[in-house]
């Protein structure tokens, strides 16, 4: 597996408070990207970066937000948590080729 | 934007057939292909992968098969053996738009034994 770990790797919380879910890399890889994964969707692209504090919306991007600020760290905020952001979410790494390598995923839920 | 269509969602085998998954999708400048194998509780694996410039790459039992006049790809698998059961995803990107990914939704191969 490439480099990736992402943390924490449960988490449970109430509706209406912040959480903030970290993806670490030690490739040194320029992209990075956030999914969720539901049953039924496959996997939605949440929000990416392209670079140090390059980032852009996904397809899902409502109720998150990102952040960048070194290369190895890229940091997704639900800064007000509701029952339907409960889902496993993966950290994804590219070096821009096209193949993207995935961390091991947060299993996030909110009651 | 791409939308990515997968079939069937649900696979299920005899141990040595052939397995087949396909995939549409919408956008035409879309040029690179790539499989995920999700095994219960894991990350998803990249497997294979096309390029649009290729209508054909194979990598042991696993080979990967692109129409692009037809905008659809597909994953077979010959030979099946159980520890092939998992989820499978495809997925699409344009390529030099920040290397995007659209996925499918998944298919659930089970082989049994």
């Amino acid at each position: 597996d490439a480099g990736i770990t992402q943390s924490p790797r449960h988490k449970v919380t109430e509706t209406g408070t912040p959480v903030t879910l970290r993806c670490h890399q030690t490739e040194n890889h320029r992209y990075m990207y956030w999914y969720r994964q539901d049953p039924g969707h496959g996997l939605r692209l949440i929000h990416y970066s392209y670079g140090v504090k390059d980032t852009d919306k996904g397809e899902v991007s409502d109720g998150y937000s990102v952040s960048r600020s070194k290369t190895e760290d890229f940091l997704l905020t639900l800064e007000s948590a509701t029952s339907s952001q409960t889902s496993v979410y993966f950290c994804a790494i590219s070096e821009g080729g096209n193949e993207q390598y995935f961390g091991p995923g947060t299993r996030l839920t909110v009651t | 934007g791409e939308n990515v269509e997968q079939h069937p969602s649900t696979l299920s085998v005899q141990e040595g057939d052939s397995a087949v998954i396909k995939c549409t999708y919408s956008d035409s400048a879309s040029n690179y292909f790539p499989w995920y194998k999700q095994e219960l509780g894991k990350r998803p694996q990249l497997i294979i992968d096309i390029r649009s410039n290729v209508g054909e790459k194979k990598d042991q039992r696993i080979a990967v098969t692109l129409n692009k006049t037809a905008k659809h790809f597909s994953l077979h698998i010959t030979e099946t053996q159980p520890e092939d059961s998992a989820v499978y995803f495809c997925a699409a990107s344009r390529g030099g738009s920040n290397y995007k990914l659209t996925f499918g939704k998944g298919t659930l191969l089970t082989v049994n034994p």
